[in-house]
């Protein structure tokens, strides 16, 4: 089956440091990724829609100059978080869709825990 | 606004029994309504979708009905086991195949 590889899947640094998440589709093509944010017992809020060779859609009330997405090939998306801070910890999951099959789901990657401290 | 309400409150079950699992929504059409399942620190992983012309849907011991008109789905589980307990997430989409999720709800399966 479709599989999504999520790096790294736990980060902790100090208060100011960037960080960058990759998210891969390894067998299938995925113009657009998905990266979406979830706080304990919450549900997942989607951030963004990665589109490949184009801007990324953010959703209302996401900083587009904080998170920064860059899809630059079919197969890979990477989620920058700029200056992190403390209230930036949580768990950061991108999920993709199989170019050829878009009556079908997305895929999900196993997520990347933030830890600012 | 839209709104998907699952409950909040873990299930808890025996080894055996059918498990169901309930997500109700408002202010919403969805063309689509699948169900995940996440364990604690992973990523959802797909279990079943099923379309607004679609009544059930099946899959080995996994059940999925859609009400449109109660707007209400139910996930059932049959035969549960253990390995079963997770956290299961209902989500709505329209068109887009963008889903919106619900919180989810806790299953625990006691053997």
């Amino acid at each position: 089956g479709a599989v999504v590889s999520q790096h790294p899947s736990r980060v902790i640094c100090k208060s100011g440091t960037s960080v960058k998440i990759e998210c891969r589709s390894l067998d299938f093509q995925a113009t657009t990724m998905f990266w979406y944010r979830q706080f304990p017992k919450q549900s997942l809020m989607l951030m963004a829609t990665s589109n490949e060779g184009s801007k990324a859609t953010y959703e209302q009330g996401v900083e587009k100059d904080k998170f920064l997405i860059n899809h630059a090939s079919l197969t890979l998306s990477t989620l920058t978080v700029t200056s992190a801070h403390p209230e930036d910890s949580s768990f950061y999951i991108c999920s993709a869709r199989d170019l050829d099959r878009s009556d079908q789901p997305q895929h999900f990657g196993d997520g990347t825990r933030l830890s600012i401290l | 606004s839209q709104k998907i309400e699952q409950n909040s409150e873990a299930l808890n079950i025996q080894e055996g029994k059918t498990a169901t699992l309930t997500c109700n929504y408002t202010n919403y059409s969805p063309a689509y309504l699948q169900w995940y399942r996440q364990d604690p620190g992973r990523g959802p992983v797909f279990l079943l979708l099923i379309r607004e012309n679609e009544k059930e849907k099946r899959k080995e011991r996994l059940k999925v009905t859609f009400d449109t008109t109660l707007k209400q789905s139910l996930f059932h589980i049959t035969a549960s086991q253990p390995a079963d307990s997770a956290t299961y997430l209902c989500a709505l989409s329209g068109g887009s195949y963008i889903p919106t999720f619900g919180r989810g709800t806790s299953l625990i399966v006691h053997p």
